[in-house]
């Protein structure tokens, strides 16, 4: 069945660096994939709609300059997390759409758990 | 704008017993509703949907959920809870104001299963 990959898993970083998280279809083609943050026993909040060979179309309220999101080909999808304060740890997850109508299958990937120091 | 509502953050059940999580939603225009799960530290994976066709879904791993247009709900259910069903729950709604599938989550219900 189709899978989306997320890379990494897990990652620890300083603050005031930058992070990049990958967002893979691994056997079909994602003209949008979608950008979510998860609070600790939280809900998911959609931060973003990538779409591909366009601009990335955020949520009102978060910052376009601080997550950046780079959708270069129909199976990659990226979001930085630029300058990182510990604020922005959170769980980070990623879902993929095969295309636009209801019927077509949201594929999620497993998250990446961000911790900044 | 949509919204949807997860009555019960935590629900705990014994193993073997019904499963019952509410949800309840709010849309101005005929809603499309699913059921996510997600095991710790995974994505989330698609239980059932509800597209506007029949009002009783079933998914997998034994849950159903029914839509009732006059409660504006979309409980799930399962008649007999196993121990690997232990995990959170998000409904969700899409609909023509949010787009094909950009899907607004409930708050989440974690469900604990007693041996």
């Amino acid at each position: 069945g189709a899978v989306v990959s997320q890379h990494p898993s897990r990652v620890i970083c300083k603050s005031g660096t930058s992070v990049k998280i990958e967002c893979r279809s691994l056997d079909f083609q994602a003209t949008t994939m979608f950008w979510y943050r998860q609070f600790p026993k939280k809900s998911l909040m959609l931060m973003a709609t990538s779409n591909e060979g366009s601009k990335a179309t955020y949520e009102q309220g978060v910052e376009k300059d601080k997550f950046l999101i780079n959708h270069a080909s129909l199976t990659l999808s990226t979001l930085t997390v630029t300058s990182a304060h510990p604020e922005d740890s959170s769980f980070y997850i990623c879902s993929a759409s095969r295309g636009a109508n209801y019927n077509s299958p949201l594929h999620f990937g497993n998250g990446t758990r961000l911790t900044v120091t | 704008a949509q919204s949807v509502t997860q009555l019960g953050s935590h629900v705990s059940v014994s193993e073997g017993a019904l499963v019952l999580l509410r949800c309840n939603y709010s849309s101005s225009v005929p809603p499309y509703l699913f059921w996510y799960v997600q095991y710790p530290n995974q994505g989330l994976q698609l239980l059932l949907k509800y597209t506007s066709a029949a009002t009783l879904v079933k998914g997998i791993n034994g849950f159903e959920a029914e839509f009732k247009k006059s409660e504006t709900s979309f409980h799930l259910t399962k008649p007999s809870a196993h121990m690997s069903d232990a995990a959170e729950y998000f409904c969700a709604v899409s609909g023509p104001i949010q787009g094909a599938q950009k899907l607004v989550f409930g708050q989440g219900t974690r469900l604990t299963i007693n041996p």
